[in-house]
């Protein structure tokens, strides 16, 4: 099993391009999560999606999009990137309320 | 949002000694109290799942203890060696939603040969 994976690990982009930051887990988990860290700040939720077909806001999420394709992948989207978003991103999945899992992270530069 | 406080921010230990340090949580609705072991450019790696009050859950030379009338738990590790180095993270899981966990910001620990 792979866990969790995302791509792209790295990626630069200029204020105002836009990416899409792909997660998917093989553990057939409902609930998968995306979040932001920062010096100081620890892991603050971006949004999250508790089973296929939904998802919700979490504590930071001006400024980004989701997508629950299906229960394996759940897709980060920022629509116009400003510097403010250089950050690490990552993905977590779990059972409902229960322990989660990360993926190995995005760095994301925003010039 | 939930308040979840861990101190303290950063810890020197020398190899071989023990040492703990502590996460605060909002002791009203509490479901469970996660620990999670972060290294450097690697990703939070679960290490507990503390649930009933006095509890202690042990992994190794790591142990955890739980308090949830007072709204904190211990991470404990005896002997510390070089690889013990990281961040330790707590999360707490009010079971309220499906937002799942409220994390802290971590202590960083540092082994020092």
């Amino acid at each position: 099993n792979a866990g969790v994976t995302q791509t792209p690990k790295f990626q630069v982009l200029k204020t105002g391009q836009s990416m899409t930051l792909q997660c998917a887990q093989d553990m057939n988990h409902n609930s998968m999560y995306w979040y932001r860290q920062d010096p100081g700040m620890g892991l603050r939720l971006i949004y999250y999606s508790a089973s296929e077909g939904t998802t919700d806001k979490g504590e930071v999420p001006n400024g980004y999009n989701v997508s629950r394709l299906n229960k394996r992948e759940f897709s980060l989207r920022l629509e116009s990137a400003a510097p403010s978003q250089t950050s690490v991103y990552f993905c977590a999945s779990s059972r409902f309320q229960e322990t989660q899992y990360f993926g190995p992270g995005t760095r994301l530069l925003v010039l | 949002i939930l308040n979840v406080e861990q101190s303290p921010q950063s810890l020197h230990v020398q190899e071989g000694d023990s040492t703990n340090f502590t996460c605060s949580f909002p002791s009203s609705n509490f479901y469970a109290l996660h620990w999670y072991r972060w290294e450097t450019a690697k990703s939070p790696e679960a290490l507990f799942v503390v649930t009933l009050n006095g509890d202690e859950k042990k992994k190794g030379r790591i142990s955890a203890t739980l308090n949830t009338k007072e709204g904190y738990s211990y991470l404990y590790i005896k002997g510390s060696q070089p690889e013990d180095s990281a961040t330790y993270l707590c999360a707490f899981n009010s079971g309220g939603g499906a937002d799942g966990l409220t994390f802290g910001k971590g202590t960083h620990l540092i082994i020092q040969p």
